[in-house]
């Protein structure tokens, strides 16, 4: 069964910072992995998804890497600005066994950008 | 339409109530998925429909929950004998092809709270 754990649970730091948020997970055997923000009391917004061939994806100020042989992800935000406050996930999509097509998530950093 | 629409967006209702959720996916995606979010938790897989069918239903907490997709596009997962412990997030998300398939992105709806009093 796949379980997935994100630290940390809640990162607060001030504008302008560089800073990463982690992911693990224990069954390698993934198709995907999809990064998505999440506005209180909103949905899930997908910010990136990186192929289980694939090591890292950018978008913008984003970037996100893939080490399936640690079990690791990281979503490394540059420059850090209010606007990206929000919880944070990561999920994995499953390709083997019992847990085949589900999208399991982390339980998500909470990341407070202040002025 | 534009994005996956979950409707209604908040339902407050009575413990042994009776209620349904609606997820209109986006336009020609065949999978469909419904999740639960807990506060401070991430989301929790409940059943995976692909075209008309649940591929998986394992993640359905017990008999009273229930979901169906008639026509291979709308969705409603129905809950009976509604319990206090049901109140969440119940997300909706769709898929343009089935799980697994190359450069598969999951979009997701933007959930209808359930609030069970």
């Amino acid at each position: 069964k796949q379980e997935v754990t994100q630290i940390p649970a809640a990162l607060s730091v001030p504008e302008g910072e560089n800073l990463v948020l982690n992911c693990s997970f224990t069954d390698s055997a993934i198709y995907n992995l999809q990064w998505f923000r999440q506005d209180p009391g909103k949905g899930l917004t997908s910010l990136l998804l990186i192929q289980s061939s694939q090591r890292e994806q950018t978008s913008g100020r984003l970037n996100a890497s893939l080490d399936k042989s640690s079990g690791r992800s990281t979503l490394y935000i540059a420059a850090s600005q209010p606007g990206d406050s929000a919880t944070y996930l990561c999920a994995f999509l499953n390709a083997g066994g019992t847990s085949y097509g589900k999208l399991t998530f982390g339980q998500g950093t909470i990341l407070t950008v202040h002025p | 339409g534009a994005g996956v629409s979950q409707t209604p967006s908040n339902k407050v209702t009575e413990k042994g109530k009776y209620v349904e959720l609606r997820c209109d996916p986006i336009s020609g995606h065949t999978a469909l998925y419904w999740y639960r979010q807990s506060l401070g938790q991430g989301p929790e897989f409940l059943i995976y429909f692909q075209g008309t069918g649940a591929a998986d239903d394992s993640g359905l907490p017990n008999d009273r929950f229930f979901a169906v997709r008639p026509e291979g596009s709308v969705s409603t997962l129905k809950i009976q004998r509604t319990e206090r412990g049901d109140s969440a997030v119940y997300l909706c998300a769709s898929s343009l092809l089935p799980f697994g398939t190359f450069n598969t992105e999951a979009f997701f709806g933007q959930g209808t709270r359930l609030t069970v009093v």
